[in-house]
C-alpha cells in the first residue's frame, strides 16, 4: 500500500518556465512533507519541507504548496533551470516516527535548454 | 565536515549468498536508516537505528537486518540472496532528536547486483 504517491513518471520543461511536481498521499497523519532531489550516481539530498499547519513554504526558486483536504502537496520551481533535471522524491513522515521517512516513487524532471 | 560514506559502492553476487554493506554516519549524527531503491518504487524503508537499538522497521523479510555499533556506524545483511534483492541500497543519518522534521542525509549507495 503506497501512503506516497507521484503519478507523474516524467516531466520536461523547457527552461525559465515553470516545473510543478505533484504528490498525493493517503495517511491524514502525517505531520511533515519533504521533497529531496537525486541526481545519478548521487545520494537523494533534502530540497524544501512543510510542516502540515501550514499550506505553503517558500525557498528561493521552490515553493512548496500543501492542500490538507485534497491531501495533495506540489512542488513549483520558477524559473526552471537545466541543472533541476533530477529525479524528485516526495516524502512524509509523522512526527511520532522517529526517521522513519516514507517516500514516494519519484517524478523525472528535464528541463530543456 | 564528511558525508555519510557507504562501502562497497558496487558488488555483485549470486543467488543464495549473503551480502553485508557498511555505513558511517556523519560525525555526531546518532541515527542511521536504509532505504532500498528499485525502479518504479522510489525509495522503500527498511529499518532505522539509533543509539544501537532498532527504532523503526519496514516490511521486508527476516532476511534483512541490520545493526548499529556504539560509534553509530552501521551495517546491513541479506542473506540468501534473491535477483529482487538487486538495487541501490541507501543509508541516511540525522541526529535523531525527537523533533526531527524528516530531513536525512544520505550516502552515494551500495549498488547490488544478484545474478
Amino acid at each position: 500500500d503506497q501512503q506516497v504517491k507521484q503519478n507523474s513518471p516524467s516531466l520536461s520543461v523547457q527552461e525559465g518556465r515553470i516545473s510543478i511536481l505533484n504528490c498525493d498521499y493517503t495517511n491524514s497523519m502525517f505531520d511533515y512533507f519533504l521533497w529531496y532531489k537525486k541526481y545519478p550516481a548521487e545520494g537523494p539530498t533534502f530540497l524544501i519541507s512543510i510542516s502540515s499547519i501550514k499550506d505553503k513554504n517558500e525557498d528561493g526558486r521552490f515553493t512548496v504548496f500543501l492542500n490538507k483536504s485534497a491531501k495533495h502537496l506540489s512542488l513549483h520551481i520558477v524559473p526552471s533551470q537545466p541543472g533541476d533535471s533530477a529525479v524528485y522524491f516526495c516524502a512524509a513522515k509523522k512526527k511520532t516516527s522517529y526517521d522513519k521517512v516514507i517516500f514516494g516513487p519519484g517524478t523525472s524532471l528535464s528541463v530543456i535548454p | 565536515k564528511a558525508g555519510v560514506t557507504q562501502t562497497p559502492r558496487y558488488l555483485i553476487k549470486t543467488r543464495g549468498q549473503q551480502v553485508t554493506l557498511s555505513c558511517s554516519p556523519i560525525s555526531g549524527h546518532r541515527s542511521v536508516s536504509w532505504y532500498q531503491q528499485t525502479p518504479g518504487q522510489g525509495l522503500q524503508f527498511l529499518f532505522e537505528y539509533f543509539s544501537e537499538t532498532q527504532r523503526n522497521k519496514g516490511n521486508f523479510p527476516g532476511r534483512f537486518s541490520g545493526r548499529q555499533f556504539s560509534n553509530s556506524r552501521s551495517e546491513m545483511n541479506v542473506s540468501t540472496l534473491e535477483l529482487g534483492d538487486s538495487a541501490l541500497y541507501l543509508c541516511a543519518s540525522s541526529p535523531g532528536d525527537r523533533g526531527q522534521t524528516g530531513e536525512l542525509f544520505f550516502g552515494e549507495g551500495s549498488r547490488l547486483t544478484v545474478l
